[in-house]
């Protein structure tokens, strides 16, 4: 159980425009979704942290209007990558907890790596 | 000082030997630990937690000493399939989870 999917798997886009990176629970409601990134030979990096039904909340640095966050439901929360540029190019995964069930288990999606020529 | 701290390896190591990989975290208020596994180009998956009485699964055993704010994972007679990078992982505020950079762990035969 606790399947995390995303979708992409991975993007190609060019510079100025934007991307949408799906992140679904599949078999559990996900009350928190995390969005995380990783550049290569580094540690995932906390982005935000979205409630189901409530604004996001961004880590320190990660501009809000850049990277914008929906959590509609309790499955499905998305991260779109406006005006992306070279420096964007990533890895992005998404993970669901549980909330009060278990606070501090996340279950990761697969993880889409983005690509901005 | 980064929040958690790792050796980045790589550890190379013969099959069948026993490797030890060490964390070190910063703030003194932390309440859950972790080891998790990331593949290359995966998503990290969770190999164990770790506890303040040490615990034990298969070949992999944590230890967690809260004085030091230090965090230790030991994996014996290791095999092919356990290369992968091995990230300490701690929750400090809330829900929320902080990673190490990782330890890169080749087992060669």
């Amino acid at each position: 159980g606790a399947v995390v999917s995303q979708h992409p798997s991975w993007v190609i886009c060019k510079s100025g425009t934007s991307v949408k990176i799906e992140c679904r629970s599949l078999d559990f409601q996900a009350t928190t979704m995390f969005w995380y990134r990783q550049f290569p030979k580094q540690s995932l990096m906390l982005m935000a942290t979205s409630n189901e039904g409530s604004k996001a909340t961004y880590e320190q640095g990660v501009e809000k209007d850049k990277f914008l966050i929906n959590h509609a439901s309790l499955t499905l929360s998305t991260l779109t990558v406006t005006s992306a540029h070279p420096e964007d190019s990533s890895f992005y995964i998404c993970s669901g907890g549980q909330g009060a069930a278990d606070p501090y288990e996340q279950y990761f999606g697969p993880g889409t790596r983005l690509t901005v020529t | 000082r980064k929040e958690v701290e790792q050796d980045p390896g790589p550890f190379n190591v013969p099959e069948g030997a026993t490797v030890a990989f060490n964390c070190t975290y910063s703030n003194s208020a932390s309440q859950s630990f972790f080891w998790y596994r990331q593949d290359c180009r995966k998503e990290p998956k969770l190999l164990m937690s770790v506890y303040s009485s040490g615990n034990e699964d298969g070949r992999f055993t944590a230890q967690l000493n809260r004085a030091s704010q230090y965090i230790s994972l030991l994996i014996r007679d290791s095999k092919l399939s356990d290369s992968a990078t091995y990230l300490c992982v701690v929750n400090t505020y809330g829900n929320k989870l902080v990673f190490g950079a990782g330890t890169i762990l080749r087992v060669k035969s």
